[in-house]
């Protein structure tokens, strides 16, 4: 078992409005990053947070935007939705070791967002 | 930039057959290979992964070796079952030469394996 929570399981909004999804990552592990999959795709790496600080970002626009709290759990907001941002939203928790490129990343079973 | 290339989809093997799915990588760094699997509706549960150049990975049956030399990480299974039918895929993820690492996990497209009894 991974031991990754994420809510809610599914939503649905409306273009233009905002959304916050949430996770809960392992015991122990202070990174999480977020992902998002469309339909048929592979995951594509939105942040990854650890300890608090966002430490490394990928091609996503300012409108997503994230949190970590002390507790290393997480946020990801996504403003002005749009159709495209249609999709599963994983978030994978890892134990931040001295080199993160090894460790082992878990994944939540995903927030499945539907823009209409 | 980095990325990772799947071989094209999807697969259907009968049960106890060979399996091979291919993955090659293009990277700048000295990344870390990992095969992900995705059940229907579930999240990704990691496979196995590999670290350094001649590594061998293996879990549940299935292998995979870091190729170095072929820039490779092809998933094999010796004799598939039923219960191997999902979507699986290839990733990397590497630390950048100035040490300002994260683990931005870089994904092939997946590939469907479908086995029939």
């Amino acid at each position: 078992e991974t031991g990754v929570t994420q809510s809610p399981t599914h939503l649905i909004k409306t273009r233009g409005q905002q959304v916050t999804l949430r996770c809960s990552s392992q015991s122990g592990h202070n990174t999480v990053s977020w992902y998002q999959q469309a339909l048929g795709q592979g995951p594509q790496f939105i942040f990854q947070y650890y300890r608090e600080e966002e430490n490394g970002r990928g091609n996503f626009p300012p409108r997503f935007s994230g949190l970590q709290f002390p507790n290393y759990s997480s946020e990801l907001n996504v403003n002005a939705l749009e159709l495209d941002d249609s999709a599963l939203y994983l978030c994978a928790s890892s134990p931040g070791t001295s080199d993160v490129s090894t460790d082992t990343q878990y994944f939540g079973p995903g927030t499945r967002l539907t823009v209409l | 930039g980095d990325s990772v290339t799947q071989m094209e989809g999807p697969v259907t093997l009968s049960e106890e057959a060979f399996l091979t799915i291919n993955c090659t990588y293009t990277a700048t760094g000295y990344p870390s290979l990992f095969w992900y699997v995705q059940y229907p509706g579930e999240g990704l549960q990691l496979l196995l992964k590999a670290t350094k150049a001649d590594d061998k990975g293996s879990n549940k049956g299935f292998e995979a070796t870091y190729r170095k030399e072929t820039t490779s990480f092809h998933l094999e299974k010796g004799s598939v079952q039923v219960s191997d039918s999902a979507v699986y895929f290839c990733a990397l993820s590497y630390s950048n030469a100035g040490g300002t690492s994260y683990g931005k996990l870089t994904f092939g497209q997946g590939t469907i394996l479908t086995v029939h009894p």
